[in-house]
């Protein structure tokens, strides 16, 4: 029922770079929504990981940046590290009838 | 530091009604927006609804509306969630989380911080 489309996995070794999608439509992304991304490592609660225009919180490696572009986003983790091994969210806002916070479906991130 | 402490574990059979709290301590309760999310186990984050601590405005979920109601204390910093006719489907981890905002030029808003999550398990 998610409103925003994220690939269900993603996978690369130590030190290699992958993205991850987040596809929207003209009453979200497209729209002009930001689009924030957050990291989740299971058992805990989601992290703020990009917020804005790729803003990272205090603590968060720069080899996280986000992009946007029409009605779709990016999350792109560099220099992939073990510890980046969780599952990651894009959130934006959907102005159409619902007129919600909405979330995309979700990345697993293994690191191989 | 700016942190939200929820309340503990809940199991409540199928018919009836869960309350959970969110304490807010480190910023001013009533400056931000609170909203809740949850996660089913196994699934994704879905956004319930939000409130104002200040005018205690509300708005939720489409799929929500009529079954969930968001409330605040302002003397204890507090904002709570009650959902209610609690079927096995809302088995999951609620979340409290704070709409953080930045308005130096066009505003920007974003989820932060989170609370720590709240399991309610709904069972016969």
């Amino acid at each position: 029922q998610s409103v925003l489309t994220q690939p269900p996995s993603v996978s690369g070794a130590p030190g290699q770079r992958v993205t991850i999608s987040c596809t929207g439509s003209s009453s979200n992304i497209g729209a002009g929504q930001d689009v924030n991304w957050y990291q989740q490592v299971p058992g805990t609660a989601p992290k703020l990981l990009i917020f804005g225009k790729n803003n990272r919180p205090s603590g968060v490696p720069d080899r996280f940046s986000g992009s946007k572009s029409g009605t779709s986003a990016s999350l792109a983790i560099s220099r992939l590290q073990p510890e980046d091994e969780a599952d990651y969210y894009c959130q934006s806002y959907d102005n159409s009838l619902s007129n919600s916070y909405v979330f995309g479906t979700g990345t697993k991130v293994t690191v191989l | 530091q700016e942190q939200l402490v929820q309340s503990g574990a809940e199991v409540k059979k199928p018919g009836a009604s869960v309350k959970v709290s969110c304490k807010a301590s480190g910023y001013t309760f009533t400056n931000y927006d609170i909203n809740w999310v949850r996660q089913a186990p196994g699934q994704g984050l879905e956004w319930m609804g939000w409130m104002n601590p200040n005018s205690g405005k509300t708005g939720y979920a489409l799929r929500f509306q009529g079954r969930v109601t968001i409330t605040r204390n302002t003397s204890l910093n507090t904002a709570y969630m009650e959902l209610s006719s609690l079927r096995s489907e809302d088995t999951a981890f609620y979340y409290c989380v704070r709409l953080s905002v930045d308005c130096s030029g066009r505003c920007h808003n974003w989820f932060d911080p989170w609370g720590q999550g709240t399991l309610v398990t709904v069972s016969s």
